[in-house]
């Protein structure tokens, strides 16, 4: 079983500011089966990236996936008021579909 | 657009049988896709339950696989959980998802309902 790893669990940052968020897999992990979610509160988790770096429809362009093997990372260039929430990354299987998430890192508002 | 909703009582009691509903719309069950449930304990993180191919075949997280059953009713264009014996722990907010294919991500998501277990 993959066990994922986010850091940090907590990212206290001002608008504009760049948030880096990390997501550790306890084996490799195929970069087609990674993937990150954003949750705000009392809403559904939304789908931002997938196949560890290709945007969701309708995803702006300030989120960023990337990494491969153990380590991936998703990056948001700029962030907007609307961007501070709980991202999720999730490894995803295919024979057979299973799926595992990661703690999750709370991006908040410094 | 594919649209997700789930239905079920949101209290039941501990030792008892939780059953909870996904109506889709928008999607035929029938054309294909997994169909799945998560859930989020109040304050955690989230917990992948299982998921159903739209044939029937049926893929379950290990943890809750002697508890879980997910099945599908392509008549009413809808999913169905079933927890026995459940307990305080799972006490959580239920989602009901579809991911696209084999390999996929969950692209679409219900509301979620929040489910209490409690006497």
């Amino acid at each position: 079983e993959i066990v994922l790893t986010q850091s940090p669990g907590t990212l206290s940052l001002s608008p504009g500011e760049r948030a880096t968020l990390s997501c550790r897999a306890s084996q490799s992990v195929s970069s087609s089966y990674l993937a990150w979610y954003q949750q705000k509160p009392g809403q559904a988790p939304r789908l931002l990236i997938y196949g560890a770096s290709s945007r969701a429809t309708g995803i702006p362009d300030r989120f960023s996936g990337s990494g491969s093997g153990t380590d991936f990372t998703l990056t948001i260039s700029r962030l907007e008021p609307e961007d501070f929430a709980v991202y999720y990354c999730q490894q995803y299987g295919s024979s057979p579909p299973i799926f595992t998430f990661g703690p999750g890192t709370k991006v908040d508002i410094k | 657009q594919v649209q997700l909703q789930e239905s079920g009582p949101g209290l039941v009691k501990p030792s008892e049988t939780q059953s909870l509903t996904c109506t889709v719309s928008g999607y035929s069950i029938s054309s294909g896709s997994y169909w799945g449930w998560i859930r989020q304990p109040p304050g955690k993180g989230l917990e992948w339950i299982g998921s159903i191919y739209h044939s029937g075949s049926t893929y379950y997280n290990p943890s809750l696989k002697s508890r879980v059953t997910i099945s599908v009713d392509t008549s009413k264009n809808q999913f169905s959980l079933k927890l026995n014996s459940v307990t305080a722990a799972d006490t959580a907010v239920y989602y009901c998802v579809r991911s696209g294919g084999s390999g996929s991500p969950f692209d679409s998501w219900g509301q979620g309902t929040l489910v209490t277990v409690s006497s």
